[in-house]
């Protein structure tokens, strides 16, 4: 596609109930990422795949966090039982390749949890 | 850790009143760096990518410079629709993740 698109744009969910949030990266691109960017927060660094190397998955915050990536293209983030701290806003951006240069960013999920 | 701090944190500009926003950073091997505009309720938007010390790269009203230790954005002559928040973002050769600054918050005001 024309750039990283992000599925749903918003999203309310009930304390204690799962979520998966998907990312479609742009075509080609073999390295992506998932942050978190909370109110009057910096991005948070969640996640990284490159192409079909074991994921970094050393900024996940907790074990009810997961991603994966299905044939290096889509990933989903799925947020297990979730809590108040997870509300926030979760971007997804995709890159040419390891260390290949600048990341574009979706637009975002707006995740809201009541 | 690699570290990226921006200043100011925000900044009120008259339209035409030019100025730059700093981006300090600490990195083991600074692979790029990089200039972000977020807008409200949108994802980042990718500016400009730096690489070495010296190197300065524009595009319309906005030129971003490199050394060793910070990068600098300099916004010459803004205009209302410039109003955004600016990020900046290193990529170390020690791991594979951008380091983001909180942001500066420019509003440019007609």
């Amino acid at each position: 596609g024309a750039g990283v698109s992000q599925s749903p744009s918003n999203k309310v969910t009930e304390k204690g109930k799962d979520v998966e949030l998907r990312c479609d990266p742009i075509s080609g691109h073999t390295a992506l990422y998932w942050y978190r960017q909370s109110l009057g927060q910096g991005l948070e660094f969640l996640i990284y795949f490159q192409g079909n190397s074991a994921p970094d998955k050393s900024g996940l915050p907790s074990d009810r966090f997961s991603a994966e990536r299905t044939g290096g293209s889509v990933s989903t983030l799925t947020i297990q039982r979730t809590q108040q701290e997870d509300s926030a806003v979760y971007l997804c951006a995709s890159s040419l390749g390891a260390g290949a240069g600048e990341a574009f960013f979706g637009q975002g999920t707006r995740l809201t949890v009541v | 850790e690699d570290q990226v701090t921006q200043s100011p944190e925000a900044l009120r500009l008259q339209e035409g009143e030019s100025s730059s926003l700093n981006c300090s950073y600490t990195v083991s091997g600074l692979r790029g760096l990089f200039w972000y505009r977020q807008d409200p309720g949108k994802g980042p938007e990718f500016l400009f990518t730096l690489y070495s010390a010296g190197e300065e790269k524009e595009k319309e009203r906005l030129k971003a410079t490199l050394t060793k230790k910070e990068s600098f954005l300099h916004i010459t002559a803004p205009k209302p629709e410039d109003s955004a928040t600016y990020l900046c973002a290193v990529l170390s050769y020690a791991g594979n993740q951008f380091y983001f600054g909180t942001g500066t918050s420019l509003t440019v005001i007609p």
